[in-house]
């Protein structure tokens, strides 16, 4: 079975910054989808960015991007440019693509990360 | 158009009661998952409705867990009787087609806790 690490429980970082979120993850699968989900205090959890394991390009999505090892099974995320609202629970997610169990994701315990004005 | 709706936002009850949790999905949405976070670990999935049938319930803990999807437009999940490792965040997401090809989008959670 697949699964998701997510080594930083909680991280914060100066607003305007840097910062990057680790994941890792197990998998004996050759192709499947990792995911990067953002849940702000009490709200819904949302979609940050998406990547697709046959792609070798890093996926970005404005001041988001990926750092996609895949013979290293790590998928971190980082936020370039920290604003306040980027403040939320970040979760690490991934899918396998087909077959048993394509539709369920497999998460990691998620990392708090805390801008500091 | 509007989200994925939970309800209630948070609920306590005692070990032993009945609880009820109910998601509406965005309209139009056949797909819809059930997901926990009990405190502190990963969010695991519960199950799957396509529609008003289960395609995927190897989530569910135990028989003390009751999904339904009457019609196929809202779910409630239904816990009875309740018991502390219970506890955490009961998370609803809908989808408009399998999740390959859609996006899935989440609701707020309902908090529930188990004293």
């Amino acid at each position: 079975a697949q699964t998701v690490t997510q080594s930083q429980p909680e991280m914060s970082v100066q607003e305007a910054e840097t910062v990057t979120l680790s994941c890792t993850y197990d998998t004996s699968e050759s192709d499947y989808y990792l995911f990067w989900y953002k849940q702000p205090p009490s709200r819904q959890m949302i979609l940050v960015i998406r990547q697709e394991a046959y792609k070798q390009q890093n996926a970005t999505e404005n001041r988001f991007s990926v750092n996609f090892q895949k013979a290293a099974k790590s998928f971190s995320l980082k936020i370039s440019d920290s604003q306040l609202g980027d403040a939320a629970m970040y979760f690490c997610a991934y899918r396998t693509p087909l077959g048993e169990g394509a539709q369920k994701l497999v998460f990691g315990q998620g990392t708090r990360l805390t801008i500091n004005p | 158009e509007a989200g994925v709706t939970q309800f209630p936002s948070h609920s306590v009850i005692e070990k032993g009661q009945t609880v009820t949790l109910r998601c509406d999905p965005i309209s139009g949405h056949d797909n819809l998952y059930w997901y926990r976070r009990v405190m502190g670990k990963e969010i695991k999935f519960l199950l799957h409705f396509v529609k008003e049938s289960k395609q995927d319930e190897s989530g569910m803990p135990n028989n003390r867990f009751l999904a339904e999807r009457t019609g196929g437009t809202y779910s409630t999940l239904k816990v009875q009787p309740a018991e502390l490792e219970d506890s955490g965040v009961y998370f609803c997401a809908s989808s408009q087609g399998e999740a390959e090809h859609s996006p899935l989008h989440f609701g707020n959670g309902t908090r529930l806790t188990v004293t």
